[in-house]
């Protein structure tokens, strides 16, 4: 079964711009979960999203946003870039119910760097 | 909200037991989670407990104490490739939270 993957791997933005980070979830999985992780810290829980909608939201401003597909897929969108906003986004996957319902599979991540 | 503390930092030997310690605080409460990351990689799963007691598999084992919102992580055996950051994450109905991570570095 082909695991979680994200895209970009890395990327550079300015302050101000506008980002959009691409998550696959792995086949099964219908849920999905972003994390940030700064440099030396625990990732930090941004939103999920099941069947389309946003399920559960972190303690993250409405600047981030985001999106599910049909297939499962996720996008996260950061408008107004900050300095802070400097981290690896992680995307994990899971099933909604049954056997794995409690476990999140990873992807690598996007690095972001915003000068 | 919630709340996660573990130690920041964790020196051990080779063939050494290692325990991290997990206390939390969390509005909804299903399991505790502990999840591996290496430098420069993404989070594995390691374990879950949604009941009291011991979960053992292999190396590891993991603990918690719904009462005392505590929770460990036990590894045995310490193999230089242990080295990495260990973090408990609460599962408050299937929205995982993370604490700041214990780095785990074995020395010969």
């Amino acid at each position: 079964e082909t695991g979680v993957t994200q895209s970009p791997t890395h990327l550079i933005k300015t302050r101000g711009q506008q980002v959009t980070l691409r998550c696959s979830s792995q086949s099964g999985h219908n849920t999905v979960s972003w994390y940030q992780q700064a440099l030396g810290q625990g990732p930090q829980f941004i939103f999920q999203y099941y069947r389309e909608e946003e399920n559960g939201r972190g303690n993250f401003p409405p600047r981030f946003s985001g999106l599910q597909f049909p297939n499962y897929s996720s996008e996260l969108n950061v408008n107004a870039l900050e300095l802070d906003d400097s981290a690896l986004y992680l995307c994990a996957s899971s099933r909604d119910r049954g056997s794995g319902a409690n476990v999140l599979t990873f992807g690598a991540g996007s690095r972001l760097t915003v000068l | 909200g919630q709340s996660l503390e573990q130690p920041s930092e964790v020196t051990a030997v080779e063939g050494a037991i290692v325990q991290i310690n997990c206390t939390y605080q969390t509005s909804g409460f299903y399991g505790l989670s502990w999840y591996q990351q290496h430098d420069g990689g993404a989070p594995t799963f390691l374990s879950y407990n949604a009941l009291d007691g011991l979960e053992e598999t292999g190396r590891f084992s993991s603990f918690l104490s719904r009462s005392d919102s505590y929770g460990y992580l036990l590894l045995q055996e310490l193999q230089m490739k242990d080295s990495a950051s260990y973090f408990c994450a609460v599962d408050n109905f299937n929205k995982f939270y993370f604490g700041s991570g214990t780095k785990l570095n074995v020395k010969p």
